[in-house]
């Protein structure tokens, strides 16, 4: 099936830097939704895309929909502890409606004391 | 959004047990859907659970091992047949609010689930 890859797998950083991740498809997506699952929790939805370029914010988190409709990124800016969790992204499979979604791989953010 | 309760929250089953996982919705909504989780993983598609029919089921999953009921518009159950320790997984069953943006899903709390 579809694969959404996301880089990096895995970031440590400390507390008050800035993170960017990404999110890229072999295939055309027409919507792009940020997750972030904390542990022992369900994901939450954070931020959604509907637009090519459109770019999207959220508090200190903004998300952005590729040009090429094929990627999608999400910046988290002076990143406090509450940040932690994994970070997916998630987007209706091409040719398969709206309704289902498939996710990706997942980047996982641990702040460093 | 919709408020999304699960039960139980989590468990610990024997091999060849079967268990059924509960979710429930504070709202009535059209799509619901059960994802399964596994250890460090992302989460995969079992099944949309369709009210009044059956459930349309992913590549890979089969109604015999994960049968769904679907008996009205807030509630849903997943049931893990005949269980081994492969299926040790979170389960989760989210909602789609069916709106403009109906490919939007809100997700339960999971179910944490341990075979021996």
């Amino acid at each position: 099936g579809q694969q959404l890859n996301q880089s990096p797998q895995s970031m440590f950083i400390q507390e008050g830097e800035d993170v960017s991740m990404n999110c890229t498809s072999s295939s055309i997506f027409n919507t792009w939704l940020w997750y972030k699952q904390d542990p022992g929790e369900g994901p939450v939805l954070l931020i959604a895309l509907y637009k090519a370029g459109e770019l999207t914010s959220n508090g200190r988190l903004t998300a952005q929909f590729g040009i090429t409709r094929k990627d999608s990124f999400l910046n988290i800016s002076a990143s406090i502890p509450s940040d932690v969790g994994i970070y997916f992204c998630a987007g209706p499979p091409p040719n398969f409606g709206n309704e289902k979604l498939t996710f990706g791989t997942g980047t996982r953010l641990t702040i460093i004391p | 959004s919709a408020v999304i309760s699960q039960k139980p929250s989590r468990d610990i089953c024997q091999r060849g047990t079967s268990l059924t996982i509960q979710c429930q919705v504070d709202s009535q909504v059209t799509m619901m859907f059960w994802y399964r989780q596994q250890p460090g993983q992302s989460l995969t598609l079992i099944a949309t659970a369709n009210q009044g029919s059956e459930a349309t089921y992913e590549s890979g999953f089969v109604i015999d091992k994960f049968p769904i009921s679907r008996p009205n518009l807030t509630f849903s159950t997943l049931t893990v047949s005949n269980m081994s320790p492969e299926d040790s997984s979170i389960y989760l069953c989210s909602v789609g609010l069916g709106t403009r943006v109906s490919n939007e899903q809100f997700f339960g709390p999971g179910t944490r689930l341990t075979v021996l």
